[in-house]
């Protein structure tokens, strides 16, 4: 089993639509979480963390169950600038795991 | 505010030679890592290093080498390239593991080929 599984997704949503995202870790001892976007041929960039307690920055939503091992990405009100490919990043001791990433495509 | 300066930005090499990728930071960041980013494969780590003088291997070590000499620079170095090292590479940053909410710095990424 992979240690960081995503959607293979990818999606393709109209403007205006809500789209989710989700991931599940194996690492139980896994302490922090991230969601990273990164643009075609570009670096990554750190879109929010994720916290047990659930975390939303604008139209995004970020979820974390611990128990399940599960963490998710709601985006609403999607835009054509959300385009691009969604990173779940898990932090084990001094290592980050990342995804393959679920790539997002958001048409007129 | 350069962040995470990586050069160079694009390399062809050719079977057997050796290169070094730099990697410099401004941000008095602890940890830094190196990464490639191959289709379908996602960002997997090669080396990284909690601070000058300590370095630890990651998931795909094989075939390069690295250093941490100061706390701005970790230069990650191929040996003798081959094709399978044809790759986009990422060095990144941030202050020590182990707190939520950490920012992980990228650079801009360096696209080597090798034939």
């Amino acid at each position: 089993r992979k240690e960081v599984e995503q959607d293979p997704g990818p999606f393709n949503v109209p403007e205006g639509a809500t789209v989710a995202f989700n991931c599940t870790y194996s690492n139980s001892a896994s302490q922090s979480f991230f969601w990273y976007r990164q643009d075609c041929r570009k670096e990554p960039k750190l879109l929010m963390s994720v916290y047990s307690s659930g975390n939303e920055d604008g139209r995004f939503t970020a979820q974390l169950n611990r128990a399940s091992q599960y963490i998710s990405l709601l985006i609403r009100d999607s835009k054509l600038s959300d385009s691009a490919t969604y990173l779940c990043v898990v932090q084990a001791g001094t290592a980050l795991i990342f995804g393959k990433g679920t790539t997002l495509s958001v048409s007129s | 505010n350069a962040g995470v300066t990586q050069t160079p930005k694009f390399q062809v090499l050719k079977t057997g030679q050796s290169m070094t990728l730099q990697c410099a930071q401004d941000m008095n960041h602890e940890y830094m890592s190196w990464y490639r980013q191959d289709p379908g494969m996602g960002l997997r780590l090669i080396h990284y290093s909690v601070g000058a003088g300590i370095t630890d291997q990651g998931e795909v070590p094989n075939g390069y080498n690295v250093s941490r000499s100061t706390t701005e620079d970790f230069p990650l170095r191929l040996l003798s390239a081959a094709p399978s090292q044809t790759s986009v590479y990422f060095c990144a940053s941030s202050y020590l593991m182990g707190f939520s909410g950490n920012t992980i710095y990228f650079g801009e990424g360096s696209w080597l080929t090798v034939v």
